[in-house]
């Protein structure tokens, strides 16, 4: 079935780490998103990338990176500058970048510190 | 800046009962994108719904309906005939129609519980 994996599906960073999460989707979607979710509040975009090498900074992005070296693979890189970490973290895709496409998302990665 | 309001953090509905869900949103475009996603506990987002601005229909899914009010800037959701499995966190986003790099704005969610 197509769709979109994350994994792991539970993560812990430690003080001073950098985690990465994993995103692939094998919908042969162009797009590719991360969010953010805190408890209160809605998905907020931290990266996004329209095609392979290329990606854009969302709201959030400070203390993130990403790479898009593959069609199907979007890694999120929380580095120790992310101070407040801790969150449910949301990958999705869409066929292609224009805003009629639905976004597709994965089942999250859940994020804490030890 | 798009901004998009769910002034209900949370509802309730009996089974097979009607609940609508309420958003407003801001913006000074004239053509747009509306969204409804729901977020059950397994925690995956799932499209609901679809509105385009520049159709005046509303758009129906089965049991899902939306009143879509261009002018009042609103865009609520009613589930009929609400069933266990409707449980969820429900969130209603916005996205002006573009030729790319638009990004979706969410709400920030309504839960709706299904009393038995």
């Amino acid at each position: 079935d197509g769709g979109i994996t994350q994994s792991p599906k539970y993560l812990f960073r430690k003080e001073g780490q950098n985690v990465t999460l994993s995103c692939e989707q094998n919908l042969n979607h162009d797009a590719m998103y991360w969010y953010r979710q805190d408890p209160g509040q809605g998905l907020r975009l931290i990266y996004y990338s329209q095609i392979v090498n290329d990606f854009q900074k969302g709201d959030i992005a400070e203390g993130y990176s990403v790479s898009r070296e593959k069609k199907e693979s979007f890694p999120l890189t929380v580095t120790s500058a992310q101070k407040n970490p801790t969150a449910f973290y949301l990958c999705a895709s869409s066929m292609t970048g224009l805003s009629n496409q639905p976004q597709h998302f994965g089942d999250g990665t859940r994020l804490s510190i030890l | 800046a798009q901004t998009v309001t769910q002034s209900q953090p949370e509802m309730s509905v009996q089974e097979a009962e009607t609940v609508t869900l309420s958003c407003t949103y801001d913006t000074s475009e004239s053509d747009y994108y509306l969204f409804w996603y729901k977020q059950p506990p397994s925690r995956q987002m799932i499209l609901v719904i679809r509105q385009e601005a520049y159709k005046q229909q509303n758009a129906t899914e089965n049991r899902f309906s939306v009143n879509f009010q261009k002018a009042a800037k609103s865009f609520s959701l009613k589930i009929s005939d609400s069933q266990l499995g409707d449980a969820a966190m429900y969130f209603c986003a916005y996205v002006r129609s573009n030729f790319g790099n638009e990004k979706l704005t969410f709400g920030t969610g309504t839960r709706l519980t299904i009393i038995p």
